[in-house]
């Protein structure tokens, strides 16, 4: 079945670090890959997405890649703000069912 | 984008009641879905609502446990039967807007005494 590994947190940043986050994924065909945030106390927020090997998603300054060769789809902002403390999780889902596999999160704290 | 609303947003529970959770959507979608999110877990597919059937139920769980009504295309109810303290979680139910991506409510907040 499919499955999605990411880092494990907790990961502490001091503010304009660099920030990665790793994820891998096993799938059977090929899959849509995505990137949700969720800030402390809501529910969560489509961040980015890839839809086929090679597509960079984007967003708010957050860019994943999409590499069919590696199946990854890390996670990377060069420069972190106090408002990117948050969990992030990654997930892909495959076929016209359109269910998505979460990986576990990873808790993002940014300190000042 | 789709708007989606959640019903209550949280609530406290004692066990052996039953609580039933609403979403609603502010246009029609082509999927729903309702998620579980665990303390500090992630998130896992409880079962995707389809619109005047059966819902489709996920490995582990089961109609009698979670009921589930799609009377139309911008409603759904998750029913949380016969809680436990072990049903404590974060119920989010989330759309299909004619992409592939998914779109979240903000959950409901479920304690269980």
């Amino acid at each position: 079945g499919n499955s999605v590994t990411q880092m494990e947190g907790p990961v502490t940043l001091s503010e304009e670090a660099f920030l990665t986050i790793n994820c891998t994924y096993t799938a059977t065909g090929y899959p849509s890959l995505f990137w949700y945030v969720q800030y402390p106390g809501e529910g969560l927020q489509l961040l980015l997405k890839a839809t086929k090997a090679d597509d960079k998603g984007s967003n708010k300054g957050f860019e994943a890649t999409y590499r069919k060769e590696t199946t990854s789809f890390h996670l990377e902002k060069g420069s972190v703000q106090v408002s990117d403390s948050a969990v992030y999780f990654c997930a892909l889902s495959e076929g016209s069912n359109y269910k998505l596999t979460f990986g576990k999160g990873t808790l993002l704290t940014v300190n000042p | 984008s789709a708007v989606i609303s959640q019903k209550p947003s949280r609530d406290i529970c004692q066990r052996g009641t039953s609580l039933t959770i609403q979403c609603q959507v502010d246009s029609q979608v082509t999927m729903m879905f309702w998620y579980r999110q665990q303390p500090g877990q992630s998130l896992t597919l409880i079962a995707t609502a389809n619109q005047g059937s059966e819902a489709t139920y996920e490995s582990g769980f089961v109609i009698d446990k979670f009921p589930i009504s799609r009377p139309n295309l911008t409603f759904s109810t998750l029913t949380v039967s016969n809680m436990s303290p072990e049903d404590s979680s974060i119920y989010l139910c989330s759309v299909t807007a004619g992409g592939n991506e998914q779109f979240f409510g903000p959950g409901t907040r479920l304690t269980v005494l």
